[in-house]
């Protein structure tokens, strides 16, 4: 079946440092989400990418997705420690009623 | 605009008993999708409803069941409880099912004992 590999799954940076997380679909995707749930909370939606070879930013958070719509990544400049959380991808099928199917997410932790 | 709420919000449940978890949708949405995440783990999808009917399905046994009603409010069951049921519930809603975002409500936290 349609799969969505997130890697890292674990990333410890320095605060200041720069964190970027991939995910790779098995298939062609519609549009890629991406969540971010911080620590004791619940995933909330960050950004949607519709278009091939797309590029979103929000303020130090930038957004690709790939020219073939099968590979996409967030990528958090001089991270904070309000940045600390597991951040998900998420993208539908197109073989079974558009079900989102999940990368395993990675967490972003910042060392002491 | 009032959020995805899911209550109750904290249980303690004795293995071998069921349990009920309730969903409201935001107001409008008419998907509703029903995940488990155990400790350090991802999202475990369980199913997702739309207009009252099961669209989808995950991997999980027939002891977990859900429903929605006619204003999108929806239900989830877990019968026979097992100790590994143990997880945070999420119920998710969006406007349509067609790969959508979807908002997340707080989630239920259950603990089988």
């Amino acid at each position: 079946g349609q799969q969505v590999m997130q890697i890292p799954q674990y990333q410890h940076v320095q605060e200041g440092e720069d964190f970027t997380t991939y995910c790779n679909s098995s298939t062609t995707l519609s549009n890629i989400q991406w969540y971010k749930q911080r620590p004791g909370g619940h995933p909330v939606f960050l950004i949607q990418l519709v278009k091939s070879g797309e590029v979103k930013k929000q303020k130090r958070l930038t957004f690709q997705f790939g020219e073939a719509k099968k590979n996409s990544s967030l990528h958090i400049t001089a991270t904070q420690t309000t940045d600390v959380g597991t951040y998900f991808c998420a993208g539908p099928t197109q073989d079974s009623n558009y079900q989102l199917i999940w990368g395993a997410g990675t967490k972003l932790i910042i060392k002491p | 605009k009032a959020g995805v709420t899911q209550t109750p919000r904290y249980l303690i449940k004795t293995r071998g008993q069921q349990v009920t978890l309730s969903c409201s949708p935001i107001s409008g949405h008419r998907s509703v999708s029903w995940y488990q995440q155990t400790p350090g783990q991802g999202l475990q999808f369980l199913f997702e409803y739309f207009s009252e009917t099961q669209r989808n399905k995950g991997n999980f046994p027939g002891r977990f069941s859900g429903r929605q009603f006619s204003n999108s409010r929806s239900e989830m069951n877990v019968s026979t409880l097992e100790l590994g049921d143990s997880a945070l519930y999420l119920c998710a809603s969006s406007w349509s099912t067609s790969g959508n975002t979807i908002y997340f409500g707080e989630g239920s936290w259950l603990t089988v004992v």
